[in-house]
């Protein structure tokens, strides 16, 4: 039962490279988010998608962007990394919006 | 000020000890209310949710004071394993997004 599964694990970039980090869920929950954490600091909401085809910014979306490609799977890409994108990203997922959410075990992300 | 509002910590206290956390939360919309714990570098994990009669999971208690608009965990007996972060959640109905993160408490238990 693999839960959320997030890939890659590590990742370094030079900045003004792109890529994309990828979710995928086998729990049939309709939501998904992707998170930011920063040291010393709280999750941060980038994207969040209350349900197959829909997507909404968080609290800081820019520089990012993402598809819901179907239900299981979520993936945030980045189009021109910059070194403030250095952090760990989590993504999460929930039956629907206004349940607890399970998160995967993040990607660290490291733009020089 | 933050919707969802932790003392940072840490709380450092020796096994064995009895330590509690508030979170207050600003939004009087706020409908349900979870702890997570959060270990370094790891993701977050559900702990336990806050009904409004309060609750009790082994060593975990989790109360809820809608009047005055916080939560609190009470952790009896720590445990070395006890040392974590602990995430306070609140979900709100009036809005899209739905569930809001505190910045989370850190606690430290010492042999």
């Amino acid at each position: 039962n693999a839960g959320v599964t997030q890939t890659p694990k590590f990742q370094v970039l030079k900045t003004g490279q792109s890529m994309t980090l990828q979710c995928a869920q086998d729990m049939n929950h309709n939501s998904m988010y992707w998170y930011r954490q920063d040291p010393g600091m709280g999750l941060r909401l980038i994207y969040y998608s209350a349900s197959e085809g829909t997507t909404d910014k968080g609290e800081v979306p820019n520089g990012y962007n993402v598809s819901r490609l179907n239900k299981r799977e979520f993936s945030l890409r980045l189009e021109s990394a910059a070194p403030s994108q250095t952090s760990v990203y989590f993504c999460a997922s929930s039956p629907n919006s206004n349940q607890p959410q399970h998160f995967g075990d993040g990607t660290r992300l490291s733009i020089l | 000020r933050k919707e969802v509002e932790q003392d940072p910590g840490p709380f450092n206290v020796p096994e064995g000890a009895t330590v509690a956390f508030n979170c207050t939360y600003s939004n009087s919309a706020s409908q349900s209310f979870f702890w997570y714990r959060q270990d370094c570098r790891k993701e977050p994990k559900l702990l336990m949710s806050v009904y409004s009669s309060g609750n009790e999971d082994g060593r975990f208690t989790a109360q809820l004071n809608r009047a005055s608009q916080y939560i609190s965990l009470l952790i009896r007996d720590s445990k070395l394993s006890d040392s974590a972060t602990y995430l306070c959640v609140v979900i709100r109905m009036d809005s899209s997004y739905k569930l809001i993160f505190g910045s989370g408490t850190r606690l430290l238990v010492r042999p």
